[in-house]
């Protein structure tokens, strides 16, 4: 079975400062590693997705996130917040690349 | 191609009463996904199509749903004698095989 745990519900970021998400996973099988978006009244968008061709995955929108197998993580990161980043981010985790285990979301203010 | 669309995007309905979503994937897409997400939840898998196929449910789809692709093309999930606890937004998503999932904008169902 599959799991993940999103930590910390809230995230408050100046413009301009490092965005840093954590996700822990937990997997009996070589996972694949997702990150979710999603603005407000729409569906979820891909971030980018870990599937085991290199540990440290660039996404859309300057984010990236790092594979850690021994700490068994996926944690996201942005060098620079911007005011548009402010959404709902979501770190996912499957044996596959359809039967997807989302955490429970992680809600990112920007203040200017 | 405009994306995954789903109809309608709000639903409000009274308790016993049937609802039935639609969902449109991308036209080359020959996988299809369910999931409802709850408030302050990640999204939850309930079942998936290959082509007209449901290949998957989850436990979370008890007797009272059901879901169809009958030709492979768009899907309808059916909620039988709504429940207060069935009210979510219900998020399709379509994929090829092998590929990214792309959600839609989600129906969101209030049971009163």
């Amino acid at each position: 079975a599959q799991s993940v745990t999103q930590l910390g519900s809230h995230v408050s970021v100046s413009e301009g400062a490092l965005v840093l998400l954590r996700c822990n996973y937990s997997s009996s099988v070589p996972p694949y590693l997702f990150w979710y978006v999603q603005y407000p009244n729409q569906g979820l968008q891909l971030l980018l997705k870990y599937t085991s061709a290199a540990t440290l995955v660039k996404g859309i929108n300057g984010f990236e996130a790092e594979f850690k197998k021994s700490e068994t993580s996926f944690h996201l990161t942005k060098p620079s917040a911007h005011m548009s980043d402010a959404a709902e981010y979501f770190c996912a985790v499957g044996p596959n690349d359809y039967k997807l285990s989302f955490g429970a979301g992680t809600t990112v203010t920007v203040r200017a | 191609d405009t994306g995954v669309s789903q109809d309608p995007r709000h639903k409000i309905t009274k308790r016993g009463q049937n609802v039935t979503f639609r969902c449109d994937p991308i036209s080359e897409h020959n996988r299809l996904y369910w999931y409802r997400q709850t408030l302050g939840q990640g999204p939850e898998f309930l079942t998936y199509f290959q082509n007209e196929a449901q290949l998957e449910k989850s436990r979370l789809l008890s007797d009272r749903f059901s879901a169809e692709r009958p030709k492979g093309s768009f899907s309808t999930l059916e909620i039988q004698r709504t429940e207060q606890g069935d009210s979510a937004m219900y998020l399709c998503a379509s994929s090829g095989t092998k590929e990214t999932q792309y959600f839609g904008p989600g129906t969101r169902l209030l049971v009163l």
